[in-house]
């Protein structure tokens, strides 16, 4: 049973054009989101979070918004730009402080092309 | 340079010759954990630590074992190897944080072959 889920493998975008990365989750014991980039050959760095006690959260041309109600969660990307372009993975991290358990996506490709 | 290293990057073995894989990171972080990632199943958990002497099963223990004997070394190990086993590892670790959680830094990755 996939709990975290990223329902497009990929997304195309031009340069300077709005990213929307898409992500689904179905356990409601889920309190805190988080979205992670990875380039090829290399380890996911993180990118940007938010709690379940928010709706909104944003780091420069990131933004992420949380629907507890619809249990979804998207990422945009605002302008994208070719370095943009990576797999994004979603992940959600189980409550009752269990700091180290997190369940990711499979995750969407993401290309900007300029 | 703040980092998580995992030795070796590259690991081709043949079935059922023990391996370990290697983990370390320098940032005094109290958590560590292992992942796999496998094409259409994204990365899933195989083990963490919260501290050391404390590990605990992720989603897909199976095979696979670890230890926390100090603060910085989180090995992995594959007492048997099999096929199915054949993946991209990552290591990760993560600082206590304030209100309970804090990201993970990842390694680079080992990708590991069993014949």
């Amino acid at each position: 049973d996939q709990q975290v889920k990223q329902n497009s493998p990929s997304l195309s975008v031009q340069e300077g054009r709005i990213s929307i990365l898409n992500c689904d989750y179905t356990n409601s014991m889920f309190d805190y989101f988080l979205w992670y980039k990875k380039y090829p050959a290399e380890g996911p760095t993180f990118l940007i979070s938010i709690s379940s006690i928010k709706d909104k959260n944003e780091d420069g041309r990131f933004t992420v918004f949380l629907n507890k109600s619809a249990k979804h969660l998207s990422l945009h990307i605002v302008p994208s730009q070719p370095g943009d372009s990576a797999v994004y993975f979603c992940a959600a991290k189980r409550g009752g402080g269990s700091q180290g358990n997190l369940i990711f996506g499979k995750g969407t490709k993401l290309s900007v092309k300029p | 340079e703040a980092q998580v290293t995992q030795n070796p990057r590259y690991l081709i073995t043949v079935t059922g010759k023990k391996l370990t894989v290697t983990c370390s990171q320098n940032m005094n972080h109290e958590y560590m954990s292992w992942y796999r990632q496998d094409p259409g199943l994204g990365l899933r958990q195989i083990y963490y630590s919260m501290n050391v002497e404390v590990t605990d099963k992720g989603d897909v223990p199976e095979g696979y074992k670890v230890s926390r004997k100090e603060k910085r070394n989180f090995p992995l190990i594959l007492e048997s190897p099999s096929p199915n086993q054949t993946s991209l590892y990552f290591c990760a670790s993560s600082p206590r944080g304030t209100g309970g959680f804090s990201e993970q830094y990842f390694g680079p990755g080992t990708r590991l072959t069993v014949t």
